[in-house]
């Protein structure tokens, strides 16, 4: 069993282009959460969704910054119209079908190190 | 101030020291994680504690819901421990996000 899959684990953008962060959950989890970590700081939530829902983006900035979970495929964090300050690691993570509130546990993936220049 | 604070922020001990690293929140939370960072960066859930104490091999949990305190133990501690070592909280109830604290880097000297 896979665990959670994320890529390109190191991608490198000029100012102003688009980054697109794939993330494959777990066989079997239907929840995924993004989050952001900058150089020298704490990780901190950007979005949660379940399969072609977003239920909380209460992380996410406000402009430039779009999550997703299709029906079919990847969750796909996109960023467009990237700047320096987007420079750090993005983590997902997916939870069984019930979520964390239900005593599960949570898994992350190995890390999407986006860095601009 | 942060929601959720760990101390010590940095520790250095010699292979076989018995490691303590403490987590301490301000908010009433549903479970607690203890997350293991390696140093290429790939995250680890080591932990999730709503009450009581967990054990898993060298490695002890503790929580205390009353204090909003946790601690987490590295017994017999071996180089290949060496890590950031994360708390993070789920704070909202039915919410579903976790809150993380900065992290302990614990580095094990031979």
């Amino acid at each position: 069993n896979a665990g959670v899959m994320q890529n390109p684990r190191h991608l490198v953008r000029r100012r102003g282009q688009e980054a697109r962060l794939r993330c494959s959950p777990m066989k079997g989890h239907s929840h995924v959460y993004w989050y952001r970590q900058l150089p020298e700081e704490g990780l901190k939530f950007m979005v949660y969704l379940q399969k072609e829902n977003i239920i909380d983006e209460s992380g996410m900035p406000k402009e430039r910054f779009s999550a997703e979970f299709p029906k079919e495929g990847p969750s796909i964090l996109r960023i467009q119209q990237v700047v320096r300050g987007d420079s750090a690691a993005y983590f997902c993570a997916s939870s069984p079908r019930t979520g964390l509130l239900s005593g599960n546990t949570i898994y992350f993936g190995e890390g999407s190190w986006l860095t601009v220049v | 101030k942060n929601e959720v604070e760990q101390s010590p922020q940095n520790l250095t001990a010699q292979e076989g020291e018995f490691i303590t690293i403490n987590c301490s929140y301000s908010v009433g939370i549903s479970a607690l994680h203890w997350l293991q960072q390696h140093p290429g960066g790939g995250i680890v859930s080591l932990f999730m504690l709503s009450s009581g104490k967990k054990k898993h091999g060298r490695l002890i949990a503790t929580i205390n819901i009353q204090e909003k305190h946790s601690s987490l133990h590295i017994t017999a501690s071996h180089p290949r421990d060496s890590a950031v070592y994360i708390c993070a909280v789920d704070s909202n109830f039915g919410n579903e996000k976790l809150t993380f604290g900065t992290g302990t880097r614990l580095t094990i000297i031979p």
